[in-house]
């Protein structure tokens, strides 16, 4: 069955250093997004991403973040100057159309800031 | 503003019984909502959407029941077992960007 994978599964940064997540959306989806969840906390939307750019974006997505397709299959998410309330794990997710349609997740990447 | 939350933080009951988490939700123009599960260091695993023209929706072993009027979401676990221990959140959502609103969670134990 295919799945949403993401790598690193985890990533140690030091505070105002870049870093790049990864995500390999399913394949014959359209629609992209970038999750994150703080230890204990819930789950809380960044981004969505359709025909290579953003349809919706959240308050946490600042202009520190951006995210990019590079390739026919990546889906990155870039954190220019980390900030040590950015430890949280990040979820990527996929689906085939916006709206209605169910969103599969991919395992996530921790992400801790020193 | 929005906002998804749910009455019981945590669930524990007997293998073999019946579990059912509730959810409240505030936005009366979401359309779309979904029941996901999430392991300890693992992404949330869909388990059951429903969208706001149906009340009921079963799956294996799952239900999801939407109550419009009091803007209420509840899933029901059949025959719950182990391996459904968990923590299950609901998601309200329906625009065309597709954003999800993620609900606190509940905590689901299951003992044997």
């Amino acid at each position: 069955e295919p799945e949403v994978t993401q790598t690193p599964s985890h990533q140690v940064t030091q505070m105002g250093q870049e870093v790049i997540l990864r995500c390999v959306p399913i394949s014959n989806h359209l629609y992209f997004y970038w999750y994150r969840q703080i230890l204990g906390q819930k789950v809380e939307f960044l981004v969505s991403f359709y025909n290579n750019e953003i349809s919706e974006k959240s308050e946490i997505f600042d202009d520190q973040f951006s995210v990019e397709r590079p390739d026919g299959s990546n889906f990155t998410l870039k954190i220019r100057s980390t900030k040590l309330e950015d430890s949280a794990m990040y979820f990527c997710a996929s689906s085939t159309r916006g709206g209605l349609e169910t969103q599969y997740f991919g395992p996530g990447t921790r992400l801790l800031v020193l | 503003g929005e906002s998804v939350g749910l009455h019981l933080p945590t669930l524990s009951v007997q293998e073999g019984d019946n579990s059912i988490i509730n959810c409240a939700y505030s936005n009366s123009a979401s359309d779309y909502f979904i029941w996901y599960k999430q392991e300890s260091g693992k992404g949330p695993q869909f388990i059951i959407d429903i969208r706001s023209n149906m009340d009921k929706r079963q799956g294996q072993r799952v239900t999801v029941l939407l109550n419009k009027t009091v803007k209420h979401l509840s899933l029901q676990i059949a025959a719950t077992q182990p391996g459904d221990s968990a923590v299950y959140f609901c998601a309200e959502g329906g625009n065309q960007g597709g954003k999800l609103i993620f609900g606190q969670g509940t905590e689901l134990s299951v003992k044997p």
